[in-house]
């Protein structure tokens, strides 16, 4: 079985600023990490994700995320926040073999102030 | 491709009642997902199939039955609606096995208010 912590349930920052949302998880097994953002009263959708390779993974709308096998993390960064980034974002984690069965972390409201 | 469609976007149900809240991926992807969504809470997985004609319980699937007679339907029935059932449920859909790396494609969402 696996778990995910997401650290911050809200993060406020003001526009043009760096922003870092972390996720950590625990598996037993070898693991993909995904991060979606679910914008206002929508479905969520793939920000990026980490199957293998390169631990640095670049996703959409300038977003980057860093996998940290010893850490177990997989945070989130984003070095300058524009307002149309406001949204809840959600870490997730499901074994690379096996069960396809993803587990989802609580979510992390990013609050990009004016 | 349309993606993943969920109907209705909004209803409201009176306490004992029953609906159906519908699911449709034009993708042919052989996993789909049942969720409910309350604040603060995240995801949690209500119901979950592999392949049309299996299904199998996820997280929270007490009140709730599904079916997949076809690989791209996948309703949600709820029987007996009861004041804790009110959320917002999302359907969702992803390849696996050969090709597919398994991310998830979500619907819209249904937004259920039990009273």
């Amino acid at each position: 079985a696996q778990s995910v912590t997401q650290l911050d349930s809200q993060v406020p920052v003001f526009e043009e600023a760096p922003v870092e949302l972390r996720c950590n998880y625990s598996s037993s097994v070898s693991v993909y990490l995904f991060w979606y953002v679910q914008y206002p009263n929508q479905g969520l959708q793939l920000l990026l994700k980490y199957l293998s390779g390169s631990t640095l993974v670049k996703g959409i709308n300038g977003f980057e995320a860093e996998f940290n096998k010893s850490q177990t993390s997989f945070h989130l960064r984003k070095p300058s926040v524009h307002i149309s980034d406001t949204a809840e974002y959600f870490c997730a984690v499901r074994p690379s073999g096996g069960s396809y069965i993803p587990t989802f972390g609580r979510g992390t409201s990013l609050i990009v102030h004016p | 491709n349309a993606g993943v469609t969920q109907t209705p976007k909004f209803r409201i149900l009176k306490i004992g009642q029953s609906m159906t809240l519908q699911c449709t991926q034009d993708m042919n992807h052989n996993y789909m997902y049942w969720y409910r969504q309350d604040p603060g809470m995240g995801l949690k997985l209500i119901y979950y199939s592999v392949g049309a004609g299996i299904t199998d319980k996820g997280e929270v699937p007490n009140g709730y039955n599904v079916s997949r007679s076809t690989t791209e339907d996948f309703p949600l029935r709820l029987e007996l609606a009861a004041p804790s059932q009110t959320s917002v449920y999302f359907c969702a859909s992803s390849s696996q096995g050969t090709g597919g790396l398994g991310e998830q494609y979500f619907g819209p969402g249904t937004r259920l208010t039990v009273t």
